[in-house]
This record gives structure tokens, C-alpha cells and sequence, in this order.
């Protein structure tokens, strides 16, 4: 029971071009969300979250949106840079009382930025 | 600021023997979750300890069990390893059970069970 899906298992993008992530949930009782990246070799690294009041949230050149009616959410990274190249796990989870810390994770898309 | 440790790197153990994995917390840290990354998955949550209590488990038998001490490090243990057990094992800490306090991940133990 996949309760985190990232359909995309791969994108491919220009540098300095939008990247645009993927992700869909089934569990409705998830009302906080995060990004993760993850090089090879090193653990995941916390990029951007939101929680399920808000459906935006900037940081940089992240920003992701949280469509709560679609169950869907989506990371854009903007401009891309080669660097980011790496594997962005969505994670989810229920951010009320001792639920914190008990993600959900989807498979990942690994995105590659060229030059 | 130290982040989180986690030994040892590699390990390769048979089919039916116990296996310990470490970690050590990032300073200012208490809580500690354990996840379970198969090859071409996400993580998959294991447990987590809050203040040296268990304090959550995901689907994963009675033979995966853990520990957490004083100094707020932990321990991973599997029992009777089976083939299906060769994944990367992740540890992430955090500070109390708060959503200001994103898990911060180790490089993980990469086991292989033959």
C-alpha cells in the first residue's frame, strides 16, 4: 500500500530551466509534507516542508505547492543548476502529537540537470 | 556542531546471524528514527525513540529491535537476518517531536545479507 507515490522515476533538465517534481497521496490524514535530497553515499538532506494550512511555501530557488483537494504536491526548483542534480524524495507525515518523525516516503525521482 | 554518525559504513552478514548497527545523535538531538531503504525505494520508517522510550514502530517484525541511551544514541538490532534484509538502514535525529525540527539523516550502513 503505496500511501506516497512519485510516479516519475527520472527527469531530465536544462540548466537554468524549471525543474518540476511530482507527488500524490492517498492517506488523508497527513497534514505535513517535506522534500529531501539525496546524493550518493550521503543520507537525505531536508530541503523545503509545508504543512497542510498553507499551499505555498518559498525558499530560495524552492518552492512547493500543496493541492489538498488533489492530494498532490509538487517541488519547482528555479533556475536548475547541475548541482541539484541528486534524488528528491516526497515525505509526508502527521504532525500532531508524538506522529512527528514517522514519514512516509515515496520511491524518489532522480533528477539530472545538464549543463 | 556534530551531525549524525552512523557505524559501521559497510557490512556483509549470512543468512541467520544478528547484526548491531550505531548511531550517534546530532548534538542537541533526543529523538532518533530508524529507516529502511531497499534498493530503487524511499525510506521506510522502522521505529523511533523519544527520551530513551520506543515511541512509534512501522510494519517490520518482533527480530528488528532497538535501544536508545543517555547520551541520546542509538542501536539497531535484527535478529535471525533474512535475504530481504540487505538495504541501507538510515538513522535520523531530531530535537523533541517538533514540526520546527526536520530529521536530520546519517549516511546510512549499507548491509548485505548473503
Amino acid at each position: 500500500d503505496q500511501q506516497v507515490k512519485q510516479n516519475s522515476p527520472s527527469l531530465s533538465v536544462q540548466e537554468g530551466r524549471i525543474s518540476i517534481l511530482n507527488c500524490d497521496y492517498t492517506n488523508s490524514m497527513f497534514d505535513y509534507f517535506l522534500w529531501y535530497k539525496k546524493y550518493p553515499a550521503e543520507g537525505p538532506t531536508f530541503l523545503i516542508s509545508i504543512s497542510s494550512i498553507k499551499d505555498k511555501n518559498e525558499d530560495g530557488r524552492f518552492t512547493v505547492f500543496l493541492n489538498k483537494s488533489a492530494k498532490h504536491l509538487s517541488l519547482h526548483i528555479v533556475p536548475s543548476q547541475p548541482g541539484d542534480s541528486a534524488v528528491y524524495f516526497c515525505a509526508a507525515s502527521q504532525a500532531g502529537g508524538t506522529s512527528y518523525g514517522k514519514l512516509t516516503f515515496g520511491q524518489g525521482t532522480i533528477l539530472t540537470v545538464h549543463p | 556542531e556534530t551531525g549524525v554518525t552512523q557505524s559501521p559504513t559497510h557490512l556483509i552478514k549470512t543468512r541467520g546471524q544478528q547484526v548491531t548497527l550505531r548511531c550517534s545523535s546530532q548534538s542537541g538531538h533526543n529523538t532518533v528514527s530508524w529507516y529502511q531503504q531497499a534498493l530503487g525505494q524511499g525510506p521506510q520508517f522502522i521505529f523511533q525513540y523519544y527520551r530513551e522510550e520506543e515511541n512509534g514502530r512501522g510494519n517490520f517484525p518482533p527480530r528488528f529491535s532497538g535501544l536508545q541511551f543517555p547520551n541520546y544514541s542509538s542501536e539497531l538490532n535484527v535478529n535471525a537476518l533474512e535475504l530481504d534484509d540487505s538495504a541501507l538502514y538510515l538513522c535520523a535525529s531530531s530535537f523533541d517531536l517538533s514540526i520546527s525540527s526536520p530529521l536530520h539523516f546519517g549516511n546510512g550502513t549499507r548491509l548485505t545479507v548473503t
